[in-house]
């Protein structure tokens, strides 16, 4: 598609629960991430893939936090066990190329993921 | 981010220039962009600049890059309502693992009628 789809687009999970989002990226384009968008306007990067390859996960946690990215599926980030803190809007991008390449990011409306 | 900076808040009068500013402390830089969200809405790239540039125009969007001093800008002239929201500096860096984004702490810009 032409623009980065996220599903759903609010999430409510009690804690203690699992969530899963998911994010189609633009067709293309080799490399999606995942940011977090906290309560204070701060995102913080989680985890980047090259296709269906980890390329960086320096800002996943150790601990709950999974994510695939798998031909022909959407890519997915996975919360086992969820908290409160986990509270926040995540949000997917993706892009044609790597760091020395003029090619933005496009990011998809987000998921507000709510535990209560 | 801790290493990349903006004000808080910017009121402006519909019709005025506004000038929202973004520090930053990595010189390795390559790329820096400015992104618009929409309350409750996604990130809407607007335009970005090549670090080796001093300045880029686009339509009413003028961008300024002062790589000696890390000091970024975006100006909107002609700033209407729908310009109300919050403005995103971000820089992507030269690292080895990746081109993730390191985003400022964004700026509300109110526009007054």
């Amino acid at each position: 598609g032409e623009e980065v789809a996220q599903t759903p687009k609010h999430l409510v999970r009690g804690e203690g629960q699992k969530a899963k989002l998911y994010c189609a990226p633009i067709k293309g384009h080799s490399y999606v991430f995942w940011y977090q968008q906290v309560l204070k306007n701060e995102f913080k990067f989680l985890i980047s893939f090259q296709n269906e390859n980890v390329f960086d996960e320096t800002g996943m946690p150790k601990e709950r936090f999974s994510a695939k990215c798998l031909p022909n599926s959407p890519c997915s980030l996975e919360i086992q066990a969820t908290k409160l803190e986990d509270s926040a809007v995540y949000f997917c991008a993706s892009s044609q190329r790597g760091a020395t390449s003029n090619q933005p990011q496009h990011f998809g409306d987000g998921t507000r993921l709510s535990i209560l | 981010g801790e290493d990349v900076e903006q004000s808080l808040f910017l009121s402006v009068r519909e019709g005025d220039s506004s000038v929202i500013n973004c520090t930053y402390t990595d010189s390795s830089s390559t790329y820096l962009y400015w992104y618009k969200q929409e309350p409750g809405a996604g990130l809407q790239l607007l335009t970005y600049i090549f670090s080796n540039m001093d300045m880029k125009q686009d339509q009413r969007l003028t961008v300024l890059l002062n790589k000696k001093d890390k000091h970024l800008s975006l100006r909107i002239a002609d700033t209407q309502t729908g310009d109300s929201a919050i403005y995103f500096c971000a820089e992507k860096r030269r690292e080895s693992s990746g081109d993730k984004l390191t985003f400022g702490t964004g700026t509300r810009l109110a526009v007054r009628p």
